[in-house]
């Protein structure tokens, strides 16, 4: 059974850092590109950030582009999210997920949760 | 605002069926892109219910069904049943954005 277990949410100030991660197991992580997807307090979906399986390829979503960056070790079976400059919008639960947007989003971690907040 | 146009909410009794409509643009559905469905309970991640527009992935009953048409799709549950109460979301690739857009998702109440 395909298990993502993403770790590293919490409180953080407006203008601050975080980085999350993502543990996948049960999973070729290597061989299949990943994203980041967030979901703010009772509000919809929205994708963030892919990365390919070689890391060879990232693209951001506008409202993070210049302040997060994804990457990846495949040694390690994981997946990070660097985000910086963070605000109030920033705040939600963070979903790993195989995929990269131009397919579907076939297996999901459980999220964690970041709140922006002073 | 979403790229992709849900209705917020829809209702049905049980048994019988209810379907979400999808509508997108000339830059994602009606380019040509894939539509995927997604089921999300309330403080859970979103499971994937319907891929490529209408393939269901191994475990999700055959009351589900997808289609695609134009620049919409559409989600149908048939012999709604208590335990679809839930959040629908569709999902497909926005080629001026360059990325992955959803819909803002849909509430099924089952009466």
């Amino acid at each position: 059974q395909v298990l993502l277990v993403e770790s590293g949410g919490g409180l953080v100030k407006p203008g601050g850092s975080l980085r999350v991660s993502c543990a996948a197991s049960e999973f070729t992580f290597s061989d299949h590109y990943m994203s980041w997807i967030r979901q703010a307090p009772g509000k919809g979906l929205e994708w963030v950030s892919y990365i390919s399986s070689s890391s060879t390829f990232t693209n951001y979503a506008s409202s993070v582009k210049g302040r997060f960056t994804i990457s990846r070790d495949n040694a390690k079976n994981s997946l990070y999210l660097q985000m910086n400059s963070l605000t109030a919008e920033d705040t939600a639960v963070y979903y790993c997920a195989s995929g990269s947007g131009s397919g579907s989003f076939h297996y999901w971690g459980q999220g964690t949760l970041v709140t922006v907040s002073s | 605002q979403s790229v992709l146009t849900q209705p917020p909410s829809v209702s049905g009794a049980p048994g019988q069926r209810v379907t979400i409509s999808c509508t997108g643009s000339s830059s994602n559905i009606g380019a040509g892109y894939d539509v995927h469905w997604y089921q999300q309970f309330p403080g859970t991640a979103p499971k994937l219910l319907i891929h490529g527009n209408k393939n269901r992935p191994s475990g999700v009953p055959d009351r589900f069904s997808g289609s695609k048409s134009g620049t919409s799709a559409s989600l149908a549950i048939s012999g709604l049943q208590a335990e679809d109460e839930a959040d629908y979301y569709c999902q497909s690739y926005d080629s001026s954005l360059n990325g992955s857009v959803f819909g803002g998702g849909t509430k099924l109440t089952v009466l």
